[in-house]
């Protein structure tokens, strides 16, 4: 499988602090990707970024990307309670079969309360 | 910009019955759309990829005959549960590209399916 995974499953904040979520991955990839998804809802596309970069900032977003840990992370400071929701990482390979194809880590549940 | 849009937004249907549900990219071409299927507490899983005028492309394990997808134009792709048995709820999500390796999949709101 070339679903990846993710930690913590689940995290609980106080709002107004720091929220990091980490993603670890199984194969080579052109670029690693970010979404949200609020309950029952789609994914909202946050932040992308290749497998040449190793840092990203968007807003009060924050992502790393470690290609030789095959690893990722996504730090969202001074959280709001309206961060609330599921946060995805996906990965693409760029090359080969299923290019263009994304594969999702299983997710981390943040709450942020108010 | 970059809209996709998912009909029904949910359904209950009878085991046995066909569904279909619809995705259509509202202000772009999509080359290629996306259909993924999401159970309760789960990640996103991929089920296929179609692009316009071609067969899809089925993830292994996911049974052709029983999801029929077609993608008849650049704004629209269709999924169909044929036969839908319980195990067949789930949410159903798609998404929609451009041509090129770079670029983001814009995804549709989901459909949510219980077969009683």
């Amino acid at each position: 499988s070339q679903q990846g995974e993710e930690d913590p499953q689940a995290l609980s904040i106080q709002e107004g602090e720091n929220a990091t979520m980490n993603c670890s991955y199984k194969t080579s990839i052109n670029n690693l990707q970010w979404y949200r998804q609020n309950s029952g809802r789609g994914l909202v596309h946050l932040i992308l970024i290749r497998s040449n970069e190793r840092e990203k900032h968007s807003g009060r977003l924050r992502v790393t990307l470690d290609t030789s840990k095959k690893s990722s992370s996504l730090l969202i400071t001074a959280s709001r309670a309206a961060d609330t929701a599921s946060y995805f990482c996906a990965t693409k390979k760029g090359r080969g079969v299923g290019a263009n194809n994304l594969f999702f880590g299983t997710g981390t549940r943040l709450t942020v309360i108010p | 910009g970059a809209v996709v849009s998912q009909h029904p937004s949910w359904v209950i249907c009878k085991s046995g019955t066909s569904v279909k549900i619809e995705c259509r990219s509202l202000d772009f071409q999509a080359t290629t759309m996306f259909w993924y299927r999401q159970f309760p507490k789960q990640s996103l899983m991929l089920m296929a990829t179609s692009n316009e005028g071609s067969k899809a492309t089925y993830e292994q394990g996911v049974e052709k005959d029983k999801f029929l997808i077609n993608h008849a134009s650049l704004t629209l792709s269709t999924l169909t549960v044929t036969s839908a048995h319980p195990e067949d709820s789930s949410f159903y999500i798609c998404s929609a590209g451009t041509s090129g390796q770079g670029e983001t999949q814009y995804f549709g709101p989901g459909t949510r399916l219980l077969v009683l």
